[in-house]
């Protein structure tokens, strides 16, 4: 079965520093992964899907299928990216997305 | 706002209850997924529809059911309500069922079972 996991339930850090949202996944085939964000007051979107290799508001991410994982990183880190982040793995045939719990970014002034 | 739409926002209702959700996907969607949100966990999949038919079924209930409409529209039916069903319901759609076709959400219903 396939499983994401999501080690941190909350991540604070200050304007400027680094920031990594870490993501593993359980899964023996070749996996489809996305992070989703949800802003305050906002719904959840798309931010980045690893098939696209894309670079969305400044973060980035990689899949490392040694490591299995797809952790999202920021060199630096606004305050407007204080959110919830989601990391979703899309297996085979099934394409419906297992979501990981979450975790809330703070971004400290 | 041509996004998804569900409604309501926020339902109170007692155990024992059975209450309706109703989503209306983003124009042009053809996919519409219920996701399940409680406290301290992710987003739980309960179940797919794709014009109009059953695509996939994940942890629901046999007290819940849903369906899709001809306009599209879905509803999400929990019946024998109990408090262990307070959550976070959320409406998805996507243009078709895929992992190139990402996921268009709702702003969710908030469901208290008193």
């Amino acid at each position: 079965a396939q499983r994401v996991t999501q080690p941190e339930k909350l991540l604070s850090v200050f304007k400027g520093a680094p920031v990594e949202l870490k993501c593993n996944y359980s899964y023996s085939g070749s996996p489809e992964l996305f992070w989703y964000v949800q802003y305050s007051r906002q719904r959840l979107q798309l931010l980045l899907r690893h098939i696209s290799r894309e670079s969305i508001k400044g973060f980035t991410a990689d899949l490392n299928k040694g490591e299995t994982s797809f952790h999202l990183k920021k060199p630096f880190a606004q305050e407007e990216d204080s959110a919830m982040y989601y990391c979703a793995l899309i297996s085979g045939g099934s394409y419906i997305p297992t979501f990981g719990r979450g975790t809330s970014l703070i971004v400290h002034p | 706002d041509s996004g998804v739409t569900q409604t309501p926002k926020h339902l109170i209702t007692a155990t024992g209850q059975r209450v309706t959700l109703r989503c209306s996907p983003r124009s042009g969607d053809l996919s519409v997924y219920w996701y399940q949100q409680s406290l301290d966990q992710g987003l739980q999949f309960l179940i797919q529809y794709y014009n109009g038919e059953e695509r996939a079924k994940g942890n629901i209930l046999e007290r819940f059911s849903a369906q899709q409409f001809p306009d599209l529209h879905s509803e999400l039916n929990l019946s024998s309500l109990e408090l262990g069903d307070s959550a976070l319901y959320f409406c998805a759609s996507s243009v078709v069922s895929g992992a190139n076709s990402p996921l268009h959400f709702g702003n969710g219903t908030r469901l208290t079972v008193t």
